[in-house]
């Protein structure tokens, strides 16, 4: 049972460039979210899904799309990198509902865009 | 909008000492509060809290939640150097859920 896992851990773009950030889950949860973190802030989030098929925004969408075709995927693209997205970037999943709302994280990407 | 805040936003103290974390929340359709201990990577879980005055104790740490005022506290009792991090709070409405900024706490030997 590997959980969230990330790919890449590191990434250097240039402005301008396009990537897609791979998030998996094998714990068949329903809900999937994306966060970035810059540095000494809290987590934003990006966009969640709670099914496959189904994705909506969060507070700072803007550059980003995901897409959610199956439960255990959820990529995020970002097209047109741009130094503000440089950042920590985290996944999450969580069942549906249920005893338990925690969220278990991913180990993160690190982008940097210059 | 939702919102989260937290305080202090740091804070240092010596080994032993006891320290308590606030989290301040307007969101609509609450879910749930959560209390995550983030060192230098991914968040880690430490409390869930879905109803009023109900205490949740792990070891040190301890946590309460008011729903009608709005807020939660996290303690840690008897501080050590190993419970130096950041401390995010996290509400959960239906679906999404929104983080405050945390709190960094620094326990010095």
């Amino acid at each position: 049972n590997a959980g969230v896992t990330q790919t890449p851990k590191f990434r250097i773009l240039k402005i301008g460039q396009s990537m897609t950030l791979q998030c998996a889950q094998d714990m068949n949860h329903n809900y999937m979210y994306w966060y970035r973190q810059d540095p000494g802030m809290g987590l934003k989030l990006i966009y969640y899904s709670v099914g496959a098929g189904i994705t909506d925004k969060g507070e700072v969408p803007n550059g980003y799309n995901v897409s959610r075709s199956t439960t255990e995927d959820f990529p995020l693209r970002l097209e047109l990198a741009a130094p503000s997205q440089t950042s920590v970037y985290f996944c999450a999943s969580r069942n549906w509902a249920g005893s338990s709302y925690e969220q278990y994280f991913g180990p993160g990407t690190r982008l940097t865009v210059t | 909008e939702d919102k989260v805040v937290q305080s202090p936003l740091s804070l240092v103290v010596h080994e032993g000492d006891t320290v308590t974390l606030n989290c301040s929340y307007e969101v609509t359709n609450f879910r749930s509060l959560l209390w995550y201990k983030q060192e230098k990577k991914a968040p880690t879980f430490l409390f869930m809290l879905t109803s009023s005055g109900i205490e949740k104790k792990s070891g040190r740490l301890s946590s309460i939640l008011d729903k009608k005022e709005l807020f939660s506290i996290l303690n840690i009792t008897a501080t050590q150097t190993g419970d130096s991090a950041v401390y995010l709070c996290a509400v959960l409405n239906a679906g999404k859920s929104t983080f405050g900024d945390g709190t960094t706490l620094t326990v010095k030997p």
